[in-house]
């Protein structure tokens, strides 16, 4: 199975900086990529879809690059409600692995 | 507005069973495949089982093979996860969410149904 790999595990960043988050796959998996947002007690929200896709209601200081096996979420400007933990995961093909995820803060 | 609800959790013996039920709306829910998460205390998401939006082909990760079978019924808009010979790291939020068409993401989540399997 592609195996999906995120970096950092945490981040600790200033309101109004530019974060960047990676997930690399053990295989290509073309850009069959999705990224989530999840904050504490909630469901995870679909940020992005098909690697830069950005999904209906989400703000467009967040972006999505990258295809075949690196791939990155970008914040232009962080802003306090942008403290969450972000998954990426693939569906290129079954198991549609996440990565292990990045927890945001703000410093 | 659509909306997906899970419902069915519970505390459950080691060996024990349990199904769950996600009943959705807002959407033609027989056009859309489903899938069912999972994320145990403090950590990250894992993928469980996909669904089809027919029923006809489901797909199960590694771990739950043989214990967990997806089912839906398109007429109750609902779909289930039967958890058989449950283990106690098999102790979850277990998600529902819906797939967003095109093969591109799960775009609807529910807000989970706790799993607890204990002695």
């Amino acid at each position: 199975d592609i195996q999906m790999t995120q970096s950092p595990s945490t981040l600790s960043a200033s309101v109004g900086d530019r974060v960047t988050i990676t997930c690399r796959a053990s295989q290509t998996i073309v850009t069959w990529l999705a990224w989530y947002q999840q904050k504490p007690g909630k469901a995870p929200k679909l940020l992005i879809y098909k690697a830069s896709s950005l999904e209906s209601g989400v703000p467009s200081r967040f972006s999505g690059s990258g295809s075949g096996t690196e791939f990155t979420l970008t914040i232009s400007s962080l802003q306090p409600d942008d403290v969450a933990t972000y998954y990426c995961q693939k569906y290129n093909k079954y198991p549609y692995t996440f990565g292990q995820g990045t927890k945001l803060e703000i410093k | 507005e659509v909306q997906v609800l899970e419902s069915g959790g519970g505390l459950v013996q080691p060996g024990g069973s349990l199904r769950l039920s996600c009943a959705a709306s807002g959407f033609t829910f027989s056009n859309y495949g489903m899938s069912w998460v999972r994320q145990t205390p403090g950590k990250g998401l894992e993928w469980v089982s996909v669904i089809t939006h027919s029923g006809a082909i489901t797909y199960y990760v590694d771990s739950v093979k043989g214990r967990f079978t997806i089912s839906r019924d398109n007429s109750k808009n609902t779909v289930y996860l039967q958890m058989n010979s449950l283990r106690a790291d098999d102790t979850a939020v277990y998600y529902c969410a819906k797939h967003r068409g095109g093969n591109s993401g799960l775009d609807y989540w529910g807000q989970g149904t706790q799993v607890t399997v204990s002695s």
